[in-house]
């Protein structure tokens, strides 16, 4: 059972323009969303999060958007730069218990930026 | 520059070999978690550990045991390895249990081929 969803596999976008990737996630007890981004050879690392009681965060030039209701959010990145290529994993969490800051990520989306 | 070192980048193994994969973090960091990446499946928990000695199956810990006897190394332990066990493994670890405002910090992999 997938909680969290990234139903792109992959994204092409001009340098310059804006890149949206998007999440869904199925468990209404997620109460903190975080976006990693993964280089080939690498491990992930953190880019960007948003809790619950927030709609947007927004980090230069990236912004996470949070649609509660529709249990969705997206990571927008404007400009979009060739080296922004990578991976994007969207990640959830809940608070509290035994949850231990557990990470439920996503499939993953190969973002391409062309020059 | 704190960090967390997974002892391998690449490792080739034998089907029914016992393989040890090694985990160090330099954070003194309480959780410490096992995934592993496959293309379309994104990261999947195998195990987590919130202490010394203690540990939680995740998602995906059939064929998997894992060791915690110090704070700052966790090993995976595959009691005998298989083709689809195949994979890129990576070790994370994070602070208590307060909220993952950055989540967690990451290793750089290892990529693992079982023939």
């Amino acid at each position: 059972d997938q909680q969290v969803k990234q139903n792109s596999p992959s994204l092409s976008v001009q340098e310059g323009r804006i890149s949206i990737l998007n999440c869904d996630y199925t468990n209404s007890m997620f109460d903190y969303f975080l976006w990693y981004k993964k280089y080939p050879a690498e491990g992930p690392t953190f880019l960007i999060s948003i809790s619950s009681i927030k709609d947007k965060n927004e980090d230069g030039r990236f912004t996470v958007f949070l649609n509660k209701s529709a249990k969705h959010l997206s990571l927008h990145i404007v400009p979009s730069q060739p080296g922004d290529s990578a991976v994007y994993f969207c990640a959830a969490s809940r608070q509290g218990g035994t949850s231990y800051g557990k990470l439920t990520f996503g499939q993953g989306t190969i973002l391409t930026v062309h020059p | 520059d704190v960090k967390v070192t997974q002892s391998s980048r690449y490792l080739v193994k034998r089907t029914g070999e016992k393989v040890f994969l090694e985990c160090v973090q330099d954070m003194d960091h309480e959780n410490m978690f096992w995934y592993r990446q496959d293309p379309g499946l994104g990261l999947r928990l195998i195990y987590f550990s919130y202490d010394v000695k203690m540990k939680e199956k995740g998602d995906i810990p059939e064929g998997y045991s894992v060791s915690r006897e110090k704070k700052e190394r966790f090993s995976l332990i595959l009691e005998s390895a298989s083709t689809n066990q195949t994979s890129m493994y990576l070790c994370a670890s994070s602070i208590g249990t307060e909220r993952p405002y950055y989540g967690y910090t990451f290793g750089s992999g290892t990529r693992l081929t079982v023939v």
